[in-house]
């Protein structure tokens, strides 16, 4: 079954304004962390944010927030002030500590691309 | 990332050929990960190991191994290539206070 369902193959915002990008997720383990990665077109990833799920607060990082709803199971990432920069491929995450603690998994992506 | 170094960083192969991926770290984290990424896929766990000597699978580990001899590399081998093991792979490495991984570079593999 899909760990993480990211239902955005492409994404197109202007520069300036905000956007959001869908991450849902399943488990059945109490603890677990979500995570937010970009990959521009170089191919590196970058780590963006991350959510633990006893945490009560959402995450911020800057210009990116992820607004966690807990009883929906899901995990989104927003980002403020949209620049150029901004256009890549992102990836949401999840550690899931059921087995042996230390299994990630990764939804297929959301492209986004800003447009001037 | 400067931290963790892969290599090769492109490689093809004919099928039925063996080749070992190399990741090496310079930050003294004790995790390390071996991830694929193929088109519309997002990155699947391989294997990773918690620590120096310990090995686990992830979600995809058929037809590879895995080696992690001390603290700084952990190798990804593949025995007898498969068309269907053309992929990207990444290494990624995690310090055990925290839970984000630090990604290496990729290496490009293609199965012919």
């Amino acid at each position: 079954a899909q760990k993480i369902t990211q239902t955005q193959p492409g994404m197109f915002v202007q520069e300036k304004e905000a956007v959001t990008l869908d991450c849902t997720y399943d488990t059945s383990d109490q603890s677990y962390g979500l995570f937010w990665y970009k990959q521009p077109s170089s191919g590196e990833m970058i780590f963006l944010i991350y959510q633990g799920s006893y945490d009560e607060q959402n995450a911020t990082e800057g210009r990116y927030s992820l607004n966690f709803q807990k009883a929906r199971k899901s995990a989104n990432l927003v980002i403020s002030a949209s620049q150029l920069g901004d256009s890549a491929m992102y990836f949401c995450a999840m550690r899931d500590p059921s087995n042996t603690g230390n299994q990630f998994y990764f939804g297929t992506g959301t492209s986004l691309t800003v447009i001037p | 990332n400067a931290g963790v170094t892969q290599t090769p960083k492109f490689q093809v192969l004919k099928t039925g050929q063996s080749m070992t991926l190399q990741c090496a770290q310079d930050m003294n984290h004790n995790s390390m990960y071996w991830y694929r990424q193929d088109p519309g896929m997002g990155l699947r766990l391989i294997y990773y190991s918690a620590s120096e000597g310990t090995t686990d699978k992830g979600e995809v580990p058929n037809g590879y191994n895995v080696s992690r001899l001390n603290k700084r590399e952990f190798s990804l081998r593949l025995e007898s290539a498969a068309p269907s093991q053309t992929s990207v792979y990444f290494c990624a490495i995690r310090k055990i206070s925290s839970y984000e991984q630090y990604f290496g570079p990729g290496t490009r593999l293609t199965v012919t």
